[in-house]
């Protein structure tokens, strides 16, 4: 499985938005990047994800580096319901249908 | 709509005990199903993942295993518990090619 790197922990204010990097420096052509999130004591939640292109929904947006090897989850204005760790995974589009998550990032925000 | 259904939502085992965790996904068919266990403080682990009835791939070898004997129930067994097994095990279900996972709410397993 293509592995990604992310800090172990990030902090930022609420209103204030949140840039969570994450490093997939060994993505393949068809590996899609995917983000979710895990509330305290809950199963993670899908948040985004892309293969190519920027994306946006009404949860954040993906940014994604030109050579793919590194992406970028934007909160762009963070809550204290933000609070959470997130997951970025790499996703193989052909064969593969395995969802395998790193440590992820966790986000604290302060009032 | 698709619902999933994981329970119990905690459970108190002592070690050598057998245990049976169940998961069932409403509204959709032939699913890909998930177990996973996250030990306290730490990242989620893929046990088993299943593409379809009685096909079963595991990831970690341990006390562990996993059925499917319904296209939309898929069930983690143990024949006797450790003290290790202790953990938050999370099911999960996935349309077949699609890209976003469902989360059921997780069993909290306390083996004592």
């Amino acid at each position: 499985d293509a592995k990604t790197t992310q800090p172990n922990s990030m902090e930022s204010n609420e209103e204030e938005p949140v840039h969570l990097p994450c490093n997939h420096s060994t993505i393949s052509g068809t590996d899609y990047i995917h983000w979710y999130r895990q509330l305290p004591s809950q199963g993670p939640e899908y948040v985004i994800h892309g293969l190519t292109s920027n994306v946006n929904n009404r949860m954040a947006s993906l940014a994604i580096a030109e050579d793919r090897k590194s992406s970028t989850l934007i909160l762009h204005r963070a809550t204290l319901r933000d609070a959470a760790v997130y997951y970025c995974i790499l996703r193989d589009s052909q064969g593969a249908q395995k969802l395998v998550f790193g440590q992820g990032t966790r986000l604290t925000i302060n009032p | 709509s698709q619902t999933i259904h994981q329970w119990p939502a905690t459970l108190v085992q002592p070690v050598g005990s057998p245990l049976s965790l169940e998961c069932t996904v409403e509204g959709t068919s032939n699913p890909n199903l998930y177990w996973y266990r996250q030990a306290a403080g730490r990242g989620l682990q893929l046990l088993f993942y299943s593409v379809g009835i009685g096909q079963i791939s595991s990831e970690v070898p341990q006390n562990l295993s996993a059925s499917r004997p319904q296209d939309r129930q898929f069930i983690l067994s143990s024949k006797k518990l450790l003290l290790s097994d202790s953990g938050f095990y999370l099911c999960a279900w996935k349309p077949s090619g699609a890209s976003e996972a469902f989360f059921g709410q997780g069993t909290r397993l306390t083996v004592v």
